[in-house]
């Protein structure tokens, strides 16, 4: 069957740390995968997004990477804040299709 | 820009009760999308359309209908609430023709109880 898993425990930090989220996908074929970051009680908002022949793509203190063979993508905060606290959430972009396709999200707590 | 607009914020509904979520998007997007989520377990997929007149199902449609008569509007109808329905929709849109991805823009959702 096809899954896109996140972890479902949450992520507790110490400021300053990099803060590193795992995405794992089995019986898709994307074109792209992107993340997301959701507060509560607002809707996700776009993040980064890697193509399925990149590697690895660099925002500000985000990295994503992509590894099409490990069907796995880790998404990096480095030098995390408080502010960074947050679920983000994991999005397949799924090939020939119209379709974004949601991991459940991984919440991340970063503590002062 | 407002960017995707959705209304009303808040429902209760009764078990068989009727009624529409209306969504809006005033950045001329082809693509517009509903999206359900449960505590914990993600964005579902309920319906999605790529242009006016054009819907399609997503994962779990069961108990929901779609209607796409402008660009600007996509508006997901319940018929007979159940409880199962209890949950926060998400509309959303894109256009991929600039990235090529589905870099969605999402409302603020609008959470639906029903009792």
């Amino acid at each position: 069957s096809q899954k896109i898993e996140q972890n479902s425990e949450a992520l507790n930090i110490q400021e300053g740390k990099t803060a590193t989220l795992t995405c794992n996908y089995t019986n898709y074929s994307p074109a792209y995968l992107q993340w997301y970051r959701q507060d509560p009680g607002r809707g996700p908002v776009f993040l980064l997004l890697i193509r399925e022949n990149e590697k690895e793509k660099r925002k500000e203190r985000l990295k994503v990477t992509f590894d099409t063979t490990l069907k796995q993508s880790l998404f990096h905060i480095t030098a995390s804040q408080p502010a960074d606290s947050a679920t983000y959430l994991c999005a397949l972009d799924i090939k020939g299709g119209f379709k974004t396709i949601f991991g459940a999200g991984t919440r991340l707590f970063v503590k002062a | 820009n407002a960017g995707v607009t959705q209304t009303p914020k808040f429902r209760i509904l009764k078990i068989g009760q009727s009624m529409t979520l209306q969504c809006t998007q005033d950045m001329n997007h082809n693509y517009m999308y509903w999206y359900r989520q449960d505590p914990g377990m993600g964005l579902k997929l309920i319906y999605y359309s790529v242009g006016a007149g054009i819907t399609d199902k997503g994962e779990v449609p069961n108990g929901y209908n779609v209607s796409r008569s402008t660009t600007e509007d996509f508006p997901l109808r319940l018929e007979l609430a159940a409880p199962s329905q209890t949950s926060v929709y998400f509309c959303a849109s894109t256009d991929p023709q600039g990235t090529g991805a589905n870099v969605l823009t999402f409302g603020a959702g609008s959470r639906l109880t029903v009792l």
